[in-house]
């Protein structure tokens, strides 16, 4: 079967920065997505990763290495406002999405 | 209004009851879906519509019967739910389902609770 691991919870400090990792076993691969959700709101896009390597946007980043099956994402100079469930999501060989079931960061003063 | 939204927020409804939650996208996109979200479990594709044809359907339960008229509305009809129907229902929004690197913009999702 399809499957995609998460943590389920993590706890990290203001201002630190913190790693949440994705391991995944698809059929096939077309591309890795993570999503933030806010408690009570829409997941929001955060980054798209296809090809081996690290993509960086501003104080996020995602990491991907296919041979693996592995991503992480990594926040930098954490803000309370990132406390929020992040969804690690791939697409398989019939461009289905298979969603992980989300990694809740709390952020500690 | 910009994106994609949802109505009800919140619904509650009994097992015998009939609703129907709408979601509404203003982004010009040409896919619709419907997912379910459980506590701590993964989303869970419901319906994909392309082009106002339905392509997706996930062995869902009858008494789930999506509609979509347009390509900015979708709906859901609910009617004789059961409790473990409760859940947050999410809609999103697509440019050209299942071409790969197309990102689903999402709504925020109606809360129902089945009693």
């Amino acid at each position: 079967g399809q499957n995609i691991d998460q943590p389920t919870e993590m706890t990290a400090t203001e201002g630190a920065i913190v790693q949440i990792n994705c391991t995944y076993q698809t059929s096939g691969f077309n591309g890795l997505f993570w999503y933030q959700q806010h408690a009570g709101e829409a997941p929001t896009f955060l980054s798209y990763n296809v090809l081996d390597g690290l993509e960086e946007k501003g104080r996020f980043s995602s990491f991907l290495s296919r041979s693996k099956g592995y991503s992480y994402l990594l926040l930098k100079e954490l803000q309370m406002k990132d406390s929020a469930s992040y969804l690690c999501a791939v697409r398989d060989s019939n461009y289905q999405l298979i969603w992980g079931a989300g990694t809740k960061l709390i952020i500690k003063p | 209004e910009t994106g994609v939204t949802q109505t009800p927020r919140h619904l509650v409804m009994g097992m015998t009851n009939k609703k129907s939650l709408k979601c509404e996208q203003h982004l010009g996109h040409n896919a619709m879906y419907w997912y379910k979200q459980s506590a701590k479990k993964p989303l869970e594709l419901m319906f994909v519509y392309s082009l106002e044809e339905r392509v997706e359907n996930n062995s869902v339960p009858s008494r789930f019967s999506p509609e979509c008229p347009n390509s900015s509305h979708l709906f859901l009809h609910l009617h004789t739910l059961q409790p473990e129907d409760s859940a947050l229902y999410l809609c999103a929004s697509s440019q050209n389902a299942g071409t790969g690197a197309e990102t689903q913009y999402f709504g925020p999702g109606t809360r129902l609770l089945v009693l």
